[in-house]
């Protein structure tokens, strides 16, 4: 079984710039979250997808949205970018129909470096 | 707001030695579920164990086991014969029930030597 899987692997862009950061998750999951890890912050909720849902948002500016396909997968979208959007982008995903604390599945993230 | 507290910052043990790391969290909720990830240099984020709330009986995964204490709100990893593919950074992690998103604490670097 695929696990979740996440392009690209390594994103450069520069400030001011958008960027669009993919992830499929495992067959069978409906619940995709995103988190981001940056360094010295540690790990931070960003969103949470369910159904084609935004479901929860983390503690970030507008300018980070996203995005759940009928096919479950989901982009996150970074729009004009800042120097301390640099940081691993992780996506899991998960069963939302299976019952409470169904736990989250990880990618191998994407690496967003801003210039 | 939950937080999650882990104090030891990094660890290095030899090869087939017991290690614990320790896990604190902060919640006023009654339901919700701990986790423990591991996430190798290779930074793939792999669930290690996972505990509800609820269940008195520790977790346990092969080699890998829990120490929950619910009233000290402590959660703490044993991982027993250590082995060279265990060196990674450990993350804590909690689920409050309904919010769907982890709270992680800010990991500890453990190396296994030879």
């Amino acid at each position: 079984e695929a696990g979740v899987t996440q392009s690209p692997t390594h994103l450069i862009k520069t400030r001011g710039q958008q960027a669009t950061l993919r992830c499929s998750p495992i067959s069978g999951h409906t619940s995709v979250y995103w988190y981001q890890q940056a360094l010295g912050l540690g790990l931070q909720f960003l969103l949470w997808y369910d159904e084609g849902e935004e479901r929860n948002r983390g503690n970030f500016p507008p300018r980070f949205s996203g995005r759940q396909f009928p096919n479950y997968s989901s982009e996150l979208n970074v729009n004009a970018l800042e120097l301390e959007d640099s940081a691993l982008y992780l996506c899991a995903s998960s069963f939302r129909d299976r019952g409470p604390g169904q736990p989250q599945h990880f990618g191998d993230g994407t690496r967003l470096s801003i210039l | 707001a939950q937080t999650v507290t882990q104090s030891q910052p990094e660890m290095s043990v030899q090869e087939a030695e017991t290690v614990t790391l320790s896990c604190t969290y902060d919640t006023s909720e009654s339901n919700y579920y701990l986790f423990w990830y591991k996430q190798p240099p290779s930074r793939q984020m792999i669930l290690v164990i996972r505990q509800e709330a609820y269940k008195q009986q520790n977790a346990t995964e092969n080699r890998f086991s829990v120490n929950f204490q619910k009233a000290a709100k402590s959660f703490s990893l044993k991982i027993s014969d250590s082995q060279l593919g265990d060196t990674a950074m450990y993350f804590c992690a909690f689920l409050l029930e309904g919010a769907q998103k982890l709270v992680f604490g800010q990991g500890t670097r453990l190396t296994i030597n030879p």
